[in-house]
């Protein structure tokens, strides 16, 4: 089963605009993840939000989490050519032994 | 270099014939995973193992089988392999199950005819 659900599916933006992605997710978790995927290659780790925190920034990366809400954003800012990929929310299950993906988000940065 | 590494990366097989993917990491990860990823569906978990002679189920287990018998190597194996398996397949590991980070491998397309 999908626990998150990205939004948008596709996203398309200039160099230098930025880029929000939208995660949203059905049970309580303990954390959750960020992923980013180059066409075919394996997932990259961004960035990791504990259940009782609010916002967490990494460089040109800031997520969000609403737990009451049961959703995540994550922002790119200054978006850059290299940024093309598709990003993946994760969550991880409360008993700690599953982390369960979302379907993703198509980022395109146009130079 | 710390890493995971799977074998072999692309992969055509005939409905029936039994094959082995393998896992390797080098980073002494206690947890290690089998995804596979497919158009539309994102990455569903096929098995885990929280650690060595400890595996379970994830949520698309059906038509296959793991074997954690040392901590680096995980093994995934198709016994009757049948074109519904056809996919792109990840193993990760991490230190701590999904506490902290996943460290992915390069990924295994396989198609089965």
């Amino acid at each position: 089963s999908q626990q998150g659900e990205e939004d948008p599916q596709a996203l398309s933006i200039q160099e230098g605009e930025n880029a929000t992605m939208n995660c949203s997710y059905k049970t309580s978790i303990n954390n959750l993840q960020w992923y980013r995927q180059n066409s075919g290659r394996g997932l990259v780790h961004l960035i990791l939000i504990r259940s009782n925190e609010r916002e967490k920034h990494s460089g040109r990366l800031r997520v969000t989490l609403d737990t009451s809400k049961k959703s995540s954003s994550l922002l790119i800012t200054a978006s850059r050519a290299a940024d093309t990929a598709s990003y993946f929310c994760a969550t991880l299950s409360n008993a700690g032994n599953m982390l369960t993906f979302g379907g993703g988000t198509r980022l395109m940065v146009k130079p | 270099e710390a890493q995971v590494t799977q074998n072999p990366r692309y992969l055509i097989t005939v409905t029936g014939k039994k094959l082995t993917v393998t896992c390797s990491q080098n980073m002494n990860h206690e947890y290690m995973s089998w995804y596979r990823q497919d158009p539309g569906l994102g990455l569903r978990q096929i098995y885990y193992s929280m650690n060595v002679e400890v595996t379970d189920k994830g949520d698309v287990p059906e038509g296959y089988k793991v074997s954690r018998k040392e901590k680096r190597n995980f093994p995934l194996i198709l016994e009757s392999p049948s074109p519904n398996q056809t996919s792109l397949y990840f193993c990760a590991s991490s230190p701590h199950g999904g506490v902290t980070e996943a460290f992915f491998g390069q990924g295994t397309r396989l198609t089965v005819v």
